[in-house]
């Protein structure tokens, strides 16, 4: 079985300091981890994804396999970061099939 | 290219009444998947089709709930007997997958399902 823990519902930081979003997995096998963002009325979008090793609007997101944890940070939060944020799991479960899982969400405000 | 599609926005209906919401997945993305977001819920998932293989159900809440997806495309989530509790926004999400590996999943805009 695969398991995404978001373990902060909400997170309020001010602006310009810095933000991490915590995220702990559990996954027998390979994992393949995503963060996804939510804006105010907007879709859910991916934000980036382990294996891209990127950094975007700032973000960026480690794996640590020991760890088992996938944390979204950002040196310096902006007032637009402010949204709702999954992170979530791809996990291998045999013949062509993708589980995809995702934690409860963190809603992270920043304080102007 | 047109990206996931779902019918209607919104969707008021009274209690007991069935309703159906739809999901137009982007074309050729062969797995696709529903969620239900409630406030202060997070995103629950419900059902998971891949292909031709049998869907995954395990998230689905009641038997109330049942889902199809027509020729591996269009799908559609249908609530009986609905209940105030079933309010919510259900996201409709697709994604392609190969032997080689799985790609990004791209979600719709949601229904807004509000049951009085």
């Amino acid at each position: 079985a695969q398991r995404v823990t978001q373990p902060e519902k909400l997170l309020s930081v001010f602006k310009g300091a810095p933000v991490e979003l915590k995220c702990n997995y559990s996954y027998s096998g390979s994992p393949e981890l995503f963060w996804y963002v939510q804006y105010s009325r907007q879709r859910l979008q991916l934000l980036l994804r382990h294996i891209s090793r990127e950094s975007i609007k700032g973000f960026t997101a480690d794996l640590n396999k020991g760890e088992t944890s996938f944390h979204l940070k950002k040196p310096f939060a902006q007032e637009e970061d402010s949204a709702m944020y999954y992170c979530a799991l791809s996990g291998y479960s045999g013949a062509g099939s993708y589980q995809l899982t995702f934690g409860k969400g963190t809603k992270l405000s920043v304080i102007p | 290219g047109a990206g996931v599609s779902q019918s209607p926005s919104n969707k008021v209906t009274e209690k007991g009444k069935d309703v159906e919401l739809r999901c137009d997945p982007i074309s050729g993305h062969t797995a696709l998947y529903w969620y239900r977001q409630s406030l202060g819920q997070g995103l629950e998932f419900l059902i998971y089709f891949q292909g031709n293989s049998a869907p995954d159900k395990s998230g689905l809440p009641s038997d109330r709930f049942s889902a199809e997806r027509t020729g591996g495309s269009v799908s559609t989530l249908t609530i009986q007997r609905t209940q105030q509790e079933d309010s919510a926004v259900y996201l409709c999400a697709s994604r392609l997958t190969t032997t080689s590996g799985a790609y990004e999943q791209y979600f719709g805009p949601g229904t807004r399902l509000t049951v009085t």
